[in-house]
């Protein structure tokens, strides 16, 4: 199955707000409001911040936000802190394998 | 506060057959999906696969001939068994909840080093 794309790094500094994106295809992204975003830090399990493109699950913080368009989604966090920094992975449900779900190939974010 | 939590060796010979079991607590097992996933040191995540309580199962095309998923209601676990590993099967497995199309529990993970 092919991964969804996203890009391999990206940084900000404090304050500021970055987005991340996931390209995929209309069997996945494209198709179904079905994606889902997860952080990790070094050594440690992800951890679910975004389901279902938009929903923020319950002790998440209003910093992180989810959105799509067309075949892209995007992870958008605000107010960007020091402990931000770290891996993140987009999920989606896909039709074109019979696993039915693919993760993104992971960005790596830097808090300069 | 539902809890995963992985076991088994962390060690595997090549060519034999690697187990894990993921406890569940907090929770009762007999509802939603229950999945495993991989991350090779320093890449990402691989979905492996992923089971029901009613037993019914489904694994990544790429693995699927060498996967095993199987669930124990009683005990509230549920187990990885992948045969035939090479030094490619190397990795961090982690047990996940899923109660709709996203992980929202997830065990801390094992690393499985496959070697002689």
């Amino acid at each position: 199955q092919s991964a969804l794309t996203q890009p391999a790094s990206v940084s900000g500094s404090p304050g500021q707000s970055i987005t991340i994106s996931c390209t995929g295809t209309s069997s996945d992204v494209g198709g179904y409001s079905y994606v889902s975003w997860y952080q990790q830090h070094p050594g440690k399990a992800p951890k679910l911040i975004i389901y279902d493109v938009t929903t923020r699950p319950s002790g998440v913080s209003n910093r992180f936000s989810g959105s799509k368009s067309g075949y892209t989604a995007s992870l958008t966090i605000s107010g960007l802190q020091a402990e931000d920094e770290a891996d993140y992975y987009c999920s989606s449900y896909t039709s074109s394998s019979t696993l039915g779900v693919v993760f993104g190939g992971g960005t790596k974010l830097t808090v300069l | 506060q539902v809890q995963l939590q992985e076991s088994g060796p962390g060690l595997v010979k090549p060519s034999e057959t690697l187990s894990l079991t993921c406890t569940v607590s907090g929770g009762s097992i007999s509802s939603y999906y229950w999945i495993w996933i991989r991350q090779p040191p320093g890449k990402g995540l691989e979905w492996i696969g992923y089971i029901y309580n009613s037993g019914s199962t489904n694994s990544n095309p790429s693995l699927k001939s060498r996967v095993t998923i199987s669930i124990d209601t009683s005990k509230n676990q549920f187990s990885l068994k992948l045969s035939s590993v090479t030094a490619a099967d190397t990795a961090v497995y982690y047990c996940a909840r899923a109660p709709g199309r996203f992980l929202d529990y997830w065990g801390q993970g094992t690393l499985v080093t496959v070697s002689s």
